[in-house]
């Protein structure tokens, strides 16, 4: 069955330190690959997302995302992090030809001055 | 333009009682997917309907849940006798055609659903 592993259930940084939220995931097929980020109150909105080609994908706010197929991996990325980026953000795969989204628990980043 | 839509934003409810959760899809958009997001287990797909086609309920938790889309537009999502593990913030989704190749999906804000 298809699942999404997100390893860390909270991260902190620090204002302008970068960031690595891990997500593996498990799926039979070439998976089509997401960023969600959730913000205190508010629905989902995408970061970024990956279908094919470059495993290097640019999304929204500065963030990115490398798509490794050898360790099933989706990790996301941003070089500095601005206190604004404090959220919840969750991987996900699609399952199933009805598409519906697979998520992971999410990690919850919380960001120090 | 407008995005999804829900309401009510909050609901508050005794439990045995019935509720109503609404979802308004962005306009022309054809596909629609409910979601459950608790505290115990993260973000669960519950029901998904393609255009005029019989919707898949292959997520729903019980058969105290039943969805409907009318028109090809709004969905209702109605849970019968609410239990206190039916708290939860319920999300919608909608993408403006076929799933194959894995569109991006719009959210909507949510229901957050209290069964006291």
């Amino acid at each position: 069955a298809q699942s999404v592993t997100q390893p860390d259930i909270h991260i902190t940084v620090s204002e302008g330190a970068s960031l690595e939220l891990r997500c593996n995931y498990s799926y039979g097929a070439t998976p089509y690959l997401f960023w969600y980020v959730q913000s205190p109150g508010q629905g989902l909105q995408l970061l970024l997302k990956y279908f094919s080609g470059d495993t290097l994908v640019q999304g929204i706010k500065g963030f990115e995302a490398e798509f490794k197929r050898s360790q099933s991996s989706f990790n996301l990325r941003k070089p500095s992090v601005h206190w604004s980026d404090a959220a919840e953000y969750f991987c996900a795969v699609t399952g199933g030809s009805q598409g519906n989204l697979i998520f992971g628990k999410g990690t919850k980043l919380s960001v120090k001055p | 333009g407008a995005g999804v839509s829900q309401s009510p934003s909050n609901k508050v409810t005794e439990k045995g009682k019935d509720v109503e959760l609404r979802c308004d899809p962005i306009s022309g958009h054809t596909a629609l997917y409910w979601y459950r997001q608790s505290l115990g287990q993260g973000l669960e797909f519950l029901i998904y309907f393609q255009g005029n086609s019989a919707p898949d309920k292959s997520g729903l938790p019980s058969d105290r849940f039943s969805a409907e889309r009318t028109g090809g537009s709004v969905s209702t999502l109605t849970i019968q006798r609410t239990q206190q593990e039916d708290s939860a913030v319920y999300l919608c989704a909608s993408i403006p055609i076929s799933p194959a190749g894995g569109q991006e999906q719009y959210f909507g804000p949510g229901t957050r659903l209290t069964v006291t």
